[in-house]
């Protein structure tokens, strides 16, 4: 049982646009602490997608986009192409503690 | 250009013990968070440890009194020291390095290194 709250899969049609929520708590994302988003392609380590709510690294493409509210945060993916399919997971923090999602599954029809 | 190397996982038995080693390059450890993210075969990540710039390390509870995650400042490498190690330790093991910002984030990973945790 993760921390934080994913939906284990969602799909779409290329060029279509999908959004994966995460679900925390007063003592996680509801306490002001910042969300952060990841992708994980097949047989590969995890990357940095979206830091601190809303902003991309360097080299992402702006159709991802993230944001917050209240106690949830949400991934938005525009324009879906074949190569996003992977594991997203999102992350925040809880008193001292690393917490992630359990991750969702994208898979492009 | 930021790289992270893990070495050192393998085959142990339960109740043993494996140090994993993380060689970092294009950045100092020393000044810097970082940390390990363990994922189980077919499962999610899960945050294991975080060391400090000023050596305060943090441990997520299913690991607690069994891991030490340490530095060596000379060779720029982290390790983590599993000791008394379980079935459920199995998983590959990520080094990455840590920004903070309200909370910290994994802005670089390594390429993973697998513990199997098996008689």
């Amino acid at each position: 049982q993760s921390v934080l709250t994913q939906p284990p899969s969602v799909s779409g049609a290329p060029g279509q646009r999908v959004t994966i929520s995460c679900t925390g708590s007063s003592s996680n994302i509801g306490a002001g602490y910042d969300v952060h988003w990841y992708q994980q392609l097949p047989g590969t380590a995890p990357t940095l997608l979206i830091y601190a709510n809303t902003n991309r690294p360097s080299g992402v493409p702006d159709r991802f986009s993230g944001s917050k509210s209240g106690t949830s945060a949400s991934l938005a993916i525009t324009g879906l192409q074949a190569e996003d399919e992977a594991d997203y997971y999102c992350q925040s923090y809880d008193t001292s503690l690393g917490v992630f999602g359990g991750g969702t599954k994208l898979t492009v029809l | 250009e930021v790289q992270l190397v893990e070495s050192g996982g393998g085959l142990v038995q339960p109740g043993g013990s494996l140090t994993l080693s993380c060689a970092a390059s294009g950045f100092t450890v020393s000044s810097n968070y970082m940390g390990w993210v363990r994922q189980a075969p077919g499962k999610g990540l899960e945050w294991v440890s975080v060391i400090y710039s000023g050596g305060n390390t943090h441990y997520a509870d299913s690991v607690k009194g069994r891991f030490t995650i340490s530095r060596d400042n000379s060779k720029n490498t982290l390790s983590l020291q599993m000791n008394s190690l379980r079935a459920e330790d199995t998983a590959v093991y990520y080094c990455a390095k840590v920004e903070y910002s309200s909370g910290w984030y994994f802005d670089y990973w390594g390429q993973g290194t697998l513990v199997t945790v098996s008689s």
